[in-house]
C-alpha cells in the first residue's frame, strides 16, 4: 500500500516567490493535515482539512493557504515567501483527523534563498 | 512559554541501556499523548499513543502519562542501534492538531 506522498521532494526558491506543495494521503483517508518543521524544532501545526473543508488553522500569516480536492489529496500554498520560511513541510493524513492515526509524509525540503 | 517542553538532549548510550524521554505540558485540556520517532530526512513515525494516565506497554516501549503533573515519558528499553532517531512528543485535544515538543535525539552506540 502506497503511503502518504509529498511532491517535490525538495525545493529552491527566492524570497518573494510563490510556492505549491503538493499531498497525497492514503487511500480511504480523508484528512489531511500540513506542519512546518523548522530545522532542530517540532512540527507546528498549519492546517487541518477533513472532508474538503478547513477544520483547523495554526498560528500562521495569510500568506499561507490550503486546499483539498474531491479526492483527499491537498495543496499548500505560500506566498511572498520570507527566509524564514525555510523548513521541511509535512504533511499527515488520517481517516477522519484523530491525532492518534495520523500517518506522516516524508516532506517536502523547502530553501529560500 | 511553550505549550510542550521537551528534554533537549542530546542522548547517547550504550547498546542494551534503558532509556527515558520526558516532556512536559501546560494544558490539562489536552486528553492525546503521542510519541513520535523521526529518523533523519524523513517524516515522523508514530510509535504510540494513549490518552489515560498510566502505563501503555508495546515491545520494549513503554509510555508514561502522568495528568495530575502534567508530565509525559518514552521508556526505551534494551536500547539497539536501530533506536538511533530523534523522539518527539505530541499533545492533542482530539482535534487533530497535534502541539509538538522540540525532539530529544537519540543515539544508541553499540
Amino acid at each position: 500500500d502506497a503511503g502518504v506522498t509529498q511532491s517535490p521532494t525538495h525545493l529552491i526558491k527566492t524570497r518573494g516567490q510563490q510556492v505549491t506543495l503538493r499531498c497525497s494521503p492514503i487511500s480511504g483517508h480523508k484528512s489531511v493535515s500540513w506542519y512546518q518543521q523548522v530545522l532542530g524544532q517540532g512540527p507546528q501545526f498549519i492546517f487541518q482539512y477533513y472532508e474538503k473543508e478547513e477544520r483547523g488553522r495554526g498560528n500562521f500569516p495569510d500568506r499561507f493557504s490550503a486546499r483539498q480536492f474531491p479526492n483527499y489529496s491537498s495543496e499548500l500554498n505560500v506566498n511572498a515567501l520570507l527566509l524564514g520560511d525555510s523548513a521541511l513541510y509535512l504533511c499527515a493524513s488520517s481517516l477522519q483527523g484523530a491525532p492518534s492515526e495520523a500517518f506522516f509524509g516524508q516532506g517536502t525540503r523547502l530553501t529560500v534563498v | 512559554q511553550k505549550e510542550v517542553e521537551q528534554d533537549p538532549g542530546p542522548l547517547s548510550v550504550p547498546e542494551g541501556a534503558i532509556v527515558s524521554l520526558n516532556c512536559t505540558y501546560s494544558n490539562s485540556a489536552f486528553q492525546y499523548f503521542m510519541w513520535y520517532r523521526q529518523y533523519s530526512r524523513k517524516g515522523p513515525e508514530l510509535l504510540m499513543y494513549t490518552y489515560s494516565s498510566g502505563n501503555k506497554e508495546d515491545g520494549r516501549f513503554t509510555a508514561q502519562v502522568d495528568k495530575s503533573s502534567k508530565y509525559i515519558s518514552l521508556f526505551i528499553r534494551d536500547s539497539q542501534p536501530s533506536d538511533s532517531a530523534t523522539y518527539l512528543c505530541a499533545i492533542d485535544t482530539n482535534a487533530g492538531k497535534s502541539t509538538f515538543g522540540d525532539g530529544t535525539t537519540l543515539t544508541v552506540k553499540p
